[in-house]
């Protein structure tokens, strides 16, 4: 079992639907979480950051993350076509000096005009 | 920007030849990482630094090595480049006081 599972789509919505983006990990020892947004050819950039389990809201972004099930979200509100990218999520164990990600392969999302 | 560089941006050479990409940060942080993003794989870590001349292997390291003689500069080379290194390379530096890190723009290397 990979260490950390994320549907690829592709996922194509249109304009101002809600998106759901989502991962599964199986290392319980993960304790931050994040999301990063990669436009074609350029690096990921970090979109949002939560440490342990609850809720974190950005703007039109909400990221959920619930340690029971080993499993984490991201909503984007009101979707655009400039959200268009792919999404990564990535985790780690613990902060100091281990600074090592854990990535899923990403979800390509299309926001239809 | 996180204040990361990579250079070159694209680069096309022939197997067998040695290959050295540059990633410089303005930042200062003590860790900086090596990444490859190929389809289907997702990003995997070839090697990272935990300040200079310290170095470590990622899951990817075979083929791969490294340097770090400055804070700011954190060298990848591929010693004879193979087809199989065909691949976009990202740089990536810590964040301040998380456990995120920030990413370069990328190296898009192809080996013919």
């Amino acid at each position: 079992q990979k260490e950390v599972e994320q549907d690829p789509g592709p996922l194509s919505v249109p304009e101002g639907a809600i998106v759901s983006l989502n991962c599964t990990y199986s290392n319980s020892a993960f304790q931050y979480f994040m999301w990063y947004r990669q436009y074609s050819r350029k690096g990921p950039e970090l979109l949002m950051y939560t440490y342990s389990s609850g809720n974190k809201e950005d703007g039109r972004f909400t990221a959920q993350v619930d340690k029971s099930s080993k499993y984490i979200s991201l909503f984007i509100r009101d979707s655009q076509p400039s959200d268009s990218a792919t999404y990564l999520c990535a985790m780690s164990e613990s902060g100091g000096s281990n600074y090592k990600l854990t990535f899923g392969k990403g979800t390509l999302l299309t926001v239809n005009p | 920007d996180a204040g990361i560089t990579q250079s070159p941006r694209h680069k096309v050479t022939e197997t067998g030849t040695p290959v050295t990409l540059r990633c410089h940060q303005t930042e200062n942080h003590r860790y900086m990482y090596w990444y490859r993003q190929d389809p289907g794989h997702g990003l995997r870590l070839i090697h990272y630094s935990y300040g200079v001349k310290d170095t470590d292997k990622g899951e990817v390291s075979d083929g791969y090595s490294v340097s770090r003689s400055k804070t700011e500069d954190f060298l990848l080379t591929l010693e004879s480049a193979t087809s199989s290194q065909t691949s976009v390379y990202f740089c990536a530096i810590e964040g301040s006081g998380t456990d995120t890190q920030y990413f370069g723009p990328g190296t898009r290397l192809t080996v013919l």
